[in-house]
C-alpha cells in the first residue's frame, strides 16, 4: 500500500528486554516523526527526522530510547532495557516536506512490557 | 507554554445531527491548527487545518472555526454519521517542521 507501515503491530516484551520498532514511511516523504501514545491520552512527540538527520529528539524520555533513519527512508525506534512504563502505542508519521501540515500516521505498534 | 486542551471529553449525538467539538489553546504563536481523527486501533488521520490568519475554513462536511481573541477552536461536522465515531484531537504546529502537540481528545459517539 501507499500508507505508512509499522511493524510489528503488537509486541510483548519482558521487563529488561530490548525491542526494535520499525517504520516504513510513504516513499519520498522528507519528514518522519515518532510519537508515544499512552492509553486514553493523546500522542506525545518523541523525535523528528528530516531525511536521515535527527533534528529534534527532545521528546525521548530517557537514554534508553534511540531512533535512527540511516538512509532517509525506513526508521527504527529502539528501546533498551524496557520497563513497564514504556508500555504504550508507538506511532510513526511522515509528511512530504518540512513544515507540511498534513502528516500521515501508521497504525502504530502496541508495546506491552510484562 | 504550549498546551492544547479540550472542553468536553465525550460527545454523543444521533445520526444526522450536527456535531461541534471544542478546543482551547494557550500558545498564541502557533502558525496553524489541525484537527485529527483517530478510530480505534488506528493512527490519527488528518481532517482539516486552519492558518492562524484565518477565522474559518470549510471542507467536506466539516468546518473549523478559529477565534483568536478567546483562543478557541471548534470543529463542526454536518450530518454526523456512525463512521464519524472516533476520538478527535485538536493540535497545533509550533515549529517550522510540523511537530504536533496533541490534547487529550474528545470521544465522539454517533448513535444510529
Amino acid at each position: 500500500g501507499a500508507g505508512v507501515s509499522q511493524s510489528p503491530r503488537y509486541k510483548v516484551a519482558k521487563r529488561g528486554q530490548d525491542v526494535a520498532l520499525r517504520c516504513d514511511p510513504i516513499s519520498g516523504h522528507v519528514s518522519l516523526f515518532w510519537y508515544q501514545q499512552a492509553l486514553g491520552q493523546g500522542p506525545e512527540f518523541l523525535t523528528y527526522f528530516q531525511n536521515e538527520a535527527q533534528l529534534d529528539k527532545s521528546g525521548l524520555p530517557s537514554d534508553r530510547f534511540f531512533a535512527e533513519r540511516p538512509e532517509g527512508s525506513v526508521s527504527t525506534l529502539k528501546i533498551q532495557r524496557t520497563q513497564q512504563e514504556d508500555s504504550a502505542v508507538y506511532l510513526c508519521a511522515s509528511s512530504i516536506y518540512r513544515a507540511n501540515t498534513e502528516a500521515f500516521f501508521g497504525q502504530g505498534t502496541r508495546l506491552t512490557v510484562v | 507554554g504550549e498546551s492544547v486542551g479540550l472542553h468536553l471529553p465525550t460527545l454523543s449525538v444521533q445520526e444526522g445531527d450536527n456535531s461541534i467539538i471544542n478546543c482551547a489553546y494557550s500558545n498564541s504563536a502557533s502558525d496553524y491548527f489541525i484537527w485529527y481523527k483517530q478510530e480505534s486501533g488506528k493512527g490519527p488521520q488528518f481532517i482539516i487545518d486552519i492558518r492562524s490568519n484565518m477565522d474559518k475554513r470549510q471542507g467536506q462536511r466539516v468546518t473549523v472555526l478559529l477565534n483568536k481573541t478567546v483562543k478557541h477552536l471548534s470543529l463542526q461536522i454536518a450530518a454526523t454519521q456512525p463512521g464519524d465515531s472516533a476520538v478527535y484531537f485538536c493540535t497545533h504546529g509550533g515549529t517550522s517542521y510540523g511537530k504536533l502537540t496533541f490534547g487529550q481528545g474528545t470521544i465522539l459517539t454517533v448513535h444510529p
